[in-house]
């Protein structure tokens, strides 16, 4: 069955330091890889996305990611967190039908 | 350009009552999604339109749940009668055809007593 697994639920950073969100998929052809951005009431704004070729995806607000198809990831990066990254992230896999799925999101909280 | 836009953005109901939720699509974007997203939870498609044509309704609970899409642009989703269980957040979404990146409004957050 096609499945996202975000395995960190919260994750606290210092506004400054590195970032790493992980995101582990099930899928059983070569999937489409997004992540988006939900801040506190608010819709989710699509940070990146990966449908094929360069594995690793330039994305917005200075985010990338890179599509391990050996490990089944699709890592969320960011050399430097800013206070206003803090938001809920999430995952998700599709293909070409539309359907999208997605992990149970991570919230990342940033210390001044 | 204009996002997908949705409303009502908030919505307070008591349970047994009915409620509905409207969503424009982005201009030209022909595949038109209802997603709903519980507290702590990533967002689950409700149901699926390629025009006016819903192709993927199988996790819709049809005995609640009703969505149309009339002319194949605006999209209304109602439940009748509410329950408890509803409060949630419900998003639309749209995307050029189906494949293609998928936009998400801002959500209309259903609250239910």
């Amino acid at each position: 069955a096609q499945s996202v697994t975000q395995p960190d639920i919260h994750i606290t950073v210092s506004e400054g330091a590195s970032l790493e969100l992980r995101c582990n998929y099930s899928y059983g052809a070569t999937p489409y890889l997004f992540w988006y951005v939900q801040s506190p009431g608010q819709g989710l704004q699509l940070l990146l996305k990966y449908f094929s070729g360069d594995t690793l995806v330039q994305g917005i607000k200075g985010f990338e990611a890179e599509f391990k198809r050996s490990q089944s990831s699709f890592n969320l990066r960011k050399p430097s967190v800013h206070w206003s990254d803090a938001a809920e992230y999430f995952c998700a896999v599709g293909d070409n039908t539309g359907k999208l799925i997605f992990g149970q999101g991570t919230t990342l909280q940033v210390k001044p | 350009e204009a996002g997908v836009v949705q409303s009502p953005r908030y919505k307070i109901i008591e349970k047994k009552q009915p409620v509905a939720f409207w969503c424009n699509p982005i201009s030209g974007h022909n595949t038109l999604y209802w997603y709903l997203q519980n507290l702590g939870q990533g967002p689950e498609l409700l149901i699926r339109y390629e025009n006016e044509e819903a192709v993927d309704d199988s996790q819709l609970p049809k005995d609640r749940f009703s969505a149309e899409r009339l002319k194949g642009v605006d999209s209304t989703l109602k439940i009748q009668p509410a329950e408890l269980g509803d409060s949630a957040v419900y998003l639309c979404a749209s995307s050029q055809d189906r494949g293609n990146t998928i936009y998400f409004g801002e959500g209309s957050w259903l609250t239910v007593v």
